[in-house]
């Protein structure tokens, strides 16, 4: 019930198209759902987050859908470019009013590939 | 601002050795977690520290271990490495709560021959 299920493992788009993630949770006490991307030795920096009192967020290129009632939620990556070339991971956290803790659920990552 | 710091990034013991990491968050975070990154279990959260106290620990042997300094530092201990310790060691940094964001470092890269 801990985990964060992701989808495709692996993704080839061409330059200016449309990528897209998914991801799917069982915990329905998961109340945060961040973005990480990762390039090649380099730690996962946040792309865009989401809280699930809204449906979506968009940040520039960017946006997380969210279906609170299906448990999902997606990654679109507009006009797709050659540097958005990464390994991208969805995650889930429980943030409380107090004792809050950092502990992310990370799916199992996306490598994503933007040909040229 | 100077972000997450991890040192050593690479590291190279044998099985049985014990290896202590570092990790310096960013100035003003309070909050350090440690996760694990494998090829074949992905990101696992290890621990994390606030405030000198271990808030959280995820489903790693005792062999794991980890502290906090009162400047925010904190350092991850793993004894008794086996093959299977070997991955990047993360730490990432927050300000306080679960919903602020979490920096994270470069990573410690562990083989463990």
């Amino acid at each position: 019930q801990q985990q964060v299920k992701q989808s495709p493992q692996s993704l080839i788009v061409q330059k200016g198209g449309i990528s897209i993630i998914n991801c799917a949770y069982e915990n329905t006490a998961f109340d945060y759902f961040p973005w990480y991307q990762q390039f090649p030795g380099k730690g996962p920096a946040l792309l865009i987050a989401i809280r699930p009192d809204v449906s979506e967020k968009k940040e520039g290129r960017f946006t997380i859908s969210f279906n609170k009632s299906a448990k999902q939620f997606s990654l679109h990556i507009m006009d797709s470019q050659p540097g958005d070339s990464a390994t991208y991971f969805c995650a889930a956290s429980i943030g409380q009013e107090s004792g809050a803790t950092n502990k992310l659920i990370f799916g199992t990552g996306t490598l994503l590939a933007v040909q040229p | 601002k100077a972000g997450v710091t991890q040192t050593p990034r690479y590291l190279i013991k044998t099985r049985g050795q014990q290896v202590t990491l570092s990790c310096s968050p960013i100035s003003g975070h309070r909050s350090v977690s440690w996760y694990q990154q494998t090829p074949g279990q992905g990101l696992q959260f290890l621990f994390e520290y606030f405030s000198e106290t271990q808030r959280n620990k995820g489903n790693f042997p005792g062999r794991f271990s980890g502290r906090q300094f009162s400047n925010s530092r904190s350092e991850m201990n793993v004894s008794t490495l086996e093959l299977g310790d070997s991955a990047l060691y993360l730490c990432a940094s927050s300000l306080m709560a679960a919903t602020d964001t979490q920096y994270f470092g470069p990573g410690t890269r562990l083989t463990v021959l």
